[in-house]
C-alpha cells in the first residue's frame, strides 16, 4: 500500500550541480504532477504528465525537466541548480483529471 | 488569472467547537475544488472533492460546499479534535481536466485540548 514514493527525502546542492528527483506510484494513475512548495506560499505546479510518453509544462517550468517513459514513473530533473530553487518538491498522481491528486511525503532540496 | 485566497490564515480552537474554513477563487469557470489536509513535514491528503456540478460533499466529520457563482468554497469541521490540528488546502481547477490545479496557502488549524 505505498501509493506516491518520492526519493530522496533531503538533499543538499551545491549551486550548478544537477541531480533527478524520483517519484513512482503504484496505483496505476495516468496522471502525474510535479509541485514546489516555498515557505508562506501555495504550491506551485511545474511540469505534469497525463500518460506515459506525454507530459507538458505547468505555471514554473523553467530549470526542470522531466519524462514519462513507464505509468510508474515520473522523474524530476534539475540540470544547473540556482539558489532559488530550494523548495519542498511534492510528486502527485491521480487516475484522471477530475479525481483526488494523491501526494508523496516531499523531496527537501537545499541548494547553497 | 485564477487566485485562490483562505482566510484566515491561523486559528486556534478548544476542543469540541464547530469551526468553518474559507476559501474563494476570483474565476467562477473551475472543473472543480479540492480540500486538503497538510502535517508538518508531510505531503498533502485529500480530503473533499467538489465537483463543478455540485453542491457540497461529505466525509464523516468534515462537509465542503461550493458557491461557484460567489467565488467561495467552505469547509466545516464538527466537533473538532486535537488530531484535526494541521494545515488545510484550498485547491481549484480550471481549464477542463488537465487544467491546473491553483493553491490557496492554507489556514493553520490548532486545536486545544
Amino acid at each position: 500500500n505505498a501509493g506516491v514514493t518520492q526519493t530522496p527525502k533531503f538533499r543538499i546542492l551545491k549551486i550548478g550541480q544537477s541531480m533527478t528527483l524520483q517519484c513512482t506510484q503504484d496505483m496505476n494513475h495516468n496522471y502525474m504532477y510535479w509541485y514546489r512548495q516555498d515557505p508562506g506560499m501555495g504550491l506551485k505546479l511545474i511540469y505534469y504528465s497525463v500518460g506515459a510518453g506525454i507530459t507538458d509544462k505547468g505555471e514554473v517550468p523553467n530549470g526542470y525537466n522531466v519524462s514519462r517513459s513507464t505509468t510508474e514513473d515520473f522523474p524530476l530533473r534539475l540540470e544547473l541548480a540556482a539558489p532559488s530553487q530550494t523548495s519542498v518538491y511534492f510528486c502527485a498522481s491521480s487516475f484522471s483529471g477530475n479525481q483526488p491528486q494523491h501526494f508523496g511525503d516531499g523531496t527537501r532540496l537545499s541548494i547553497l | 488569472k485564477q487566485e485562490v485566497t483562505q482566510i484566515p490564515a491561523a486559528l486556534s480552537v478548544p476542543e469540541g467547537e464547530n469551526l468553518v474554513l474559507n476559501c474563494s477563487f476570483t474565476d467562477s469557470a473551475i472543473y472543480n475544488l479540492q480540500w486538503f489536509r497538510q502535517d508538518p513535514g508531510k505531503g498533502l491528503t485529500s480530503l473533499l472533492l467538489i465537483q463543478s456540478s455540485q453542491r457540497e460533499q461529505t466525509s464523516g466529520r468534515l462537509n465542503a460546499s461550493l458557491d461557484k457563482s460567489s467565488g467561495r468554497s467552505t469547509l466545516y469541521i464538527a466537533a473538532s479534535q486535537p488530531g484535526d490540528s494541521a494545515t488545510y488546502l484550498c485547491a481549484v481547477k480550471g481549464g477542463g481536466s488537465q487544467g491546473n490545479l491553483i493553491f490557496g496557502k492554507g489556514t493553520k488549524l490548532s486545536v486545544k485540548p
